[in-house]
Protein backbone atom coordinates (compact mmCIF):
# COMPACT_ATOMS: atom_id res chain seq x y z
CA UNK A 1 0.00 0.00 0.00
CA UNK A 2 1.67 3.46 -1.32
CA UNK A 3 0.80 6.21 1.32
CA UNK A 4 0.54 9.83 0.70
CA UNK A 5 3.30 11.41 -1.11
CA UNK A 6 3.84 15.13 -1.90
CA UNK A 7 5.85 16.70 -4.30
CA UNK A 8 8.40 19.29 -4.55
CA UNK A 9 9.93 18.82 -0.94
CA UNK A 10 11.29 22.22 -0.73
CA UNK A 11 10.24 25.32 -2.72
CA UNK A 12 11.41 29.08 -2.62
CA UNK A 13 9.23 31.63 -4.34
CA UNK A 14 9.26 35.44 -3.94
CA UNK A 15 5.98 38.08 -3.20
CA UNK A 16 3.47 37.99 -5.72
CA UNK A 17 4.59 34.68 -7.37
CA UNK A 18 2.46 31.80 -7.97
CA UNK A 19 3.29 28.26 -6.52
CA UNK A 20 1.53 24.83 -7.26
CA UNK A 21 1.78 21.99 -4.77
CA UNK A 22 1.13 18.09 -5.58
CA UNK A 23 0.05 15.54 -3.65
CA UNK A 24 -1.16 11.48 -4.00
CA UNK A 25 -3.19 10.54 -1.93
CA UNK A 26 -3.16 6.95 -0.40
CA UNK A 27 -3.97 3.48 -2.48
CA UNK A 28 -7.91 3.33 -2.14
CA UNK A 29 -8.73 7.07 -0.50
CA UNK A 30 -10.47 9.35 -2.16
CA UNK A 31 -10.84 12.43 -0.02
CA UNK A 32 -7.71 14.75 0.06
CA UNK A 33 -7.37 17.40 2.82
CA UNK A 34 -5.07 20.64 2.49
CA UNK A 35 -3.03 21.95 5.97
CA UNK A 36 -1.15 24.78 6.59
CA UNK A 37 1.48 24.98 9.44
CA UNK A 38 3.23 27.85 10.25
CA UNK A 39 6.84 27.70 12.18
CA UNK A 40 5.88 26.95 16.06
CA UNK A 41 2.24 26.47 15.31
CA UNK A 42 -0.30 23.37 14.85
CA UNK A 43 -1.54 22.44 10.96
CA UNK A 44 -4.80 24.66 10.19
CA UNK A 45 -7.11 23.90 7.96
CA UNK A 46 -7.20 24.94 4.02
CA UNK A 47 -9.66 22.88 2.48
CA UNK A 48 -10.91 19.64 1.59
CA UNK A 49 -11.87 18.03 -1.98
CA UNK A 50 -13.69 15.10 -2.50
CA UNK A 51 -15.05 14.02 -5.83
CA UNK A 52 -13.27 16.27 -6.97
CA UNK A 53 -15.25 19.28 -6.01
CA UNK A 54 -14.30 21.48 -2.62
CA UNK A 55 -15.86 19.95 0.30
CA UNK A 56 -14.91 22.02 2.58
CA UNK A 57 -12.71 25.22 3.77
CA UNK A 58 -11.05 26.54 6.19
CA UNK A 59 -10.29 30.20 7.02
CA UNK A 60 -8.16 30.87 4.18
CA UNK A 61 -8.56 33.73 0.98
CA UNK A 62 -9.64 32.59 -2.37
CA UNK A 63 -6.19 33.25 -3.80
CA UNK A 64 -5.81 29.26 -1.81
CA UNK A 65 -7.33 27.04 -4.57
CA UNK A 66 -7.16 23.62 -5.13
CA UNK A 67 -8.27 20.51 -7.90
CA UNK A 68 -8.54 17.08 -7.30
CA UNK A 69 -8.36 14.70 -10.66
CA UNK A 70 -10.42 11.20 -11.62
CA UNK A 71 -7.48 9.34 -9.72
CA UNK A 72 -8.11 11.69 -6.46
CA UNK A 73 -4.49 12.99 -6.49
CA UNK A 74 -4.76 16.75 -5.57
CA UNK A 75 -3.30 20.30 -6.55
CA UNK A 76 -2.91 22.85 -4.10
CA UNK A 77 -2.66 26.72 -5.78
CA UNK A 78 -1.52 29.74 -4.03
CA UNK A 79 -2.04 33.30 -6.00
CA UNK A 80 -0.08 36.43 -5.16
CA UNK A 81 1.99 34.60 -2.70
CA UNK A 82 2.54 36.55 0.40
CA UNK A 83 5.97 36.48 3.02
CA UNK A 84 3.32 34.94 5.68
CA UNK A 85 2.41 32.31 3.33
CA UNK A 86 5.54 30.28 4.19
CA UNK A 87 4.80 27.59 5.83
CA UNK A 88 5.04 23.64 5.81
CA UNK A 89 2.06 22.56 3.74
CA UNK A 90 0.65 19.19 4.26
CA UNK A 91 -1.47 16.84 2.08
CA UNK A 92 -3.87 14.22 3.89
CA UNK A 93 -5.67 11.73 2.36
CA UNK A 94 -8.53 9.81 3.66
CA UNK A 95 -11.67 7.25 3.16
CA UNK A 96 -14.34 6.88 5.00
CA UNK A 97 -14.72 3.00 5.94
CA UNK A 98 -15.70 1.16 9.47
CA UNK A 99 -17.81 4.24 10.57
CA UNK A 100 -14.72 6.54 10.22
CA UNK A 101 -12.45 8.92 8.09
CA UNK A 102 -8.89 8.57 9.52
CA UNK A 103 -6.89 10.98 7.17
CA UNK A 104 -2.95 10.31 6.57
CA UNK A 105 -0.51 12.56 6.31
CA UNK A 106 2.25 13.30 3.53
CA UNK A 107 5.49 14.30 4.23
CA UNK A 108 5.05 18.23 3.52
CA UNK A 109 6.21 20.76 1.17
CA UNK A 110 7.99 23.90 2.90
CA UNK A 111 7.56 27.05 0.89
CA UNK A 112 9.57 29.56 1.34
CA UNK A 113 8.12 33.35 0.36
CA UNK A 114 11.58 35.58 0.08
CA UNK B 1 -15.64 20.08 16.76
CA UNK B 2 -14.89 19.65 20.92
CA UNK B 3 -12.50 21.15 22.03
CA UNK B 4 -9.33 19.61 23.64
CA UNK B 5 -6.93 20.80 26.60
CA UNK B 6 -3.32 19.15 26.88
CA UNK B 7 -0.30 19.85 28.98
CA UNK B 8 2.24 21.92 26.78
CA UNK B 9 4.90 19.32 28.06
CA UNK B 10 5.84 16.41 29.22
CA UNK B 11 9.14 14.29 30.22
CA UNK B 12 9.08 10.21 30.00
CA UNK B 13 12.43 7.72 30.69
CA UNK B 14 13.61 5.44 27.72
CA UNK B 15 11.32 2.22 28.55
CA UNK B 16 9.25 3.45 30.50
CA UNK B 17 4.99 4.34 29.95
CA UNK B 18 4.68 7.72 28.55
CA UNK B 19 0.88 8.78 29.63
CA UNK B 20 -0.46 11.67 28.33
CA UNK B 21 -3.84 13.22 29.37
CA UNK B 22 -6.01 15.18 27.25
CA UNK B 23 -9.22 16.73 28.51
CA UNK B 24 -12.49 17.22 26.12
CA UNK B 25 -14.65 18.01 28.42
CA UNK B 26 -17.59 19.41 25.89
CA UNK B 27 -17.50 16.59 23.44
CA UNK B 28 -20.34 14.70 22.03
CA UNK B 29 -21.78 11.91 21.59
CA UNK B 30 -20.44 10.98 18.16
CA UNK B 31 -17.70 12.71 18.56
CA UNK B 32 -14.32 10.27 18.15
CA UNK B 33 -10.91 10.97 20.18
CA UNK B 34 -7.97 10.83 17.17
CA UNK B 35 -4.37 10.94 18.44
CA UNK B 36 -1.65 11.77 15.58
CA UNK B 37 2.09 13.03 16.37
CA UNK B 38 4.59 15.06 14.57
CA UNK B 39 7.79 14.83 14.76
CA UNK B 40 9.87 18.06 13.76
CA UNK B 41 9.18 19.58 10.39
CA UNK B 42 7.43 16.01 9.46
CA UNK B 43 4.00 15.83 8.27
CA UNK B 44 1.86 14.31 11.54
CA UNK B 45 1.57 10.52 12.27
CA UNK B 46 -2.06 9.22 12.96
CA UNK B 47 -1.67 6.86 16.49
CA UNK B 48 -5.10 5.93 17.22
CA UNK B 49 -8.62 6.54 17.80
CA UNK B 50 -11.45 5.74 19.74
CA UNK B 51 -15.21 6.34 20.71
CA UNK B 52 -16.07 5.20 23.91
CA UNK B 53 -14.21 1.52 24.33
CA UNK B 54 -10.50 1.57 25.18
CA UNK B 55 -8.32 0.75 21.81
CA UNK B 56 -5.11 -0.59 21.35
CA UNK B 57 -2.76 -1.00 18.34
CA UNK B 58 0.79 -1.80 17.48
CA UNK B 59 1.97 1.56 18.08
CA UNK B 60 -0.21 2.50 21.61
CA UNK B 61 -3.08 2.18 23.65
CA UNK B 62 -6.13 4.44 24.11
CA UNK B 63 -8.06 4.81 27.37
CA UNK B 64 -11.56 7.05 27.34
CA UNK B 65 -13.16 7.45 30.66
CA UNK B 66 -16.52 6.36 30.95
CA UNK B 67 -17.99 9.84 30.44
CA UNK B 68 -15.54 10.26 27.35
CA UNK B 69 -15.05 13.59 28.95
CA UNK B 70 -11.33 13.00 29.19
CA UNK B 71 -8.65 10.29 27.43
CA UNK B 72 -5.22 9.07 28.38
CA UNK B 73 -2.79 7.81 25.34
CA UNK B 74 0.01 5.28 26.20
CA UNK B 75 3.12 4.57 24.99
CA UNK B 76 3.77 1.00 26.72
CA UNK B 77 7.79 1.33 26.28
CA UNK B 78 8.75 4.64 25.37
CA UNK B 79 12.01 5.05 22.75
CA UNK B 80 13.74 7.88 22.27
CA UNK B 81 12.55 7.91 19.08
CA UNK B 82 8.57 9.04 20.57
CA UNK B 83 9.99 12.39 21.21
CA UNK B 84 7.50 14.31 19.36
CA UNK B 85 4.19 16.41 19.63
CA UNK B 86 1.59 14.34 20.38
CA UNK B 87 -2.12 16.07 19.28
CA UNK B 88 -5.31 15.21 20.59
CA UNK B 89 -8.18 15.91 18.54
CA UNK B 90 -11.98 14.92 18.76
CA UNK B 91 -13.84 14.98 15.55
CA UNK B 92 -16.66 13.87 13.64
CA UNK B 93 -16.19 11.81 11.19
CA UNK B 94 -18.14 12.23 7.70
CA UNK B 95 -19.26 9.61 5.10
CA UNK B 96 -19.09 11.79 2.28
CA UNK B 97 -16.34 13.85 2.52
CA UNK B 98 -15.96 16.14 5.83
CA UNK B 99 -17.05 19.64 5.84
CA UNK B 100 -14.37 20.94 8.08
CA UNK B 101 -10.89 19.24 8.48
CA UNK B 102 -8.83 18.49 11.63
CA UNK B 103 -8.60 21.21 14.58
CA UNK B 104 -5.21 20.60 15.70
CA UNK B 105 -4.61 22.67 18.93
CA UNK B 106 -0.99 23.25 20.85
CA UNK B 107 -0.29 19.62 21.55
CA UNK B 108 1.85 17.52 24.39
CA UNK B 109 5.89 18.13 23.82
CA UNK B 110 6.88 14.44 24.69
CA UNK B 111 10.44 14.22 25.34
CA UNK B 112 11.81 10.95 26.19
CA UNK B 113 15.03 11.02 28.27
CA UNK B 114 18.10 8.53 28.07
Amino acid sequence: ETGVTQSPTHLIKTRGQQVTLRCSSQSGHNTVSWYQQALGQGPQFIFQYYREEENGRGNFPPRFSGLQFPNYSSELNVNALELDDSALYLCASSLFRDGTDTQYFGPGTRLTVL
Amino acid sequence: DAKTTQPPSMDCAEGRAANLPCNHSTISGNEYVYWYRQIHSQGPQYIIHGLKNNETNEMASLIITEDRKSSTLILPHATLRDTAVYYCIVRVPYSGGGADGLTFGKGTHLIIQP
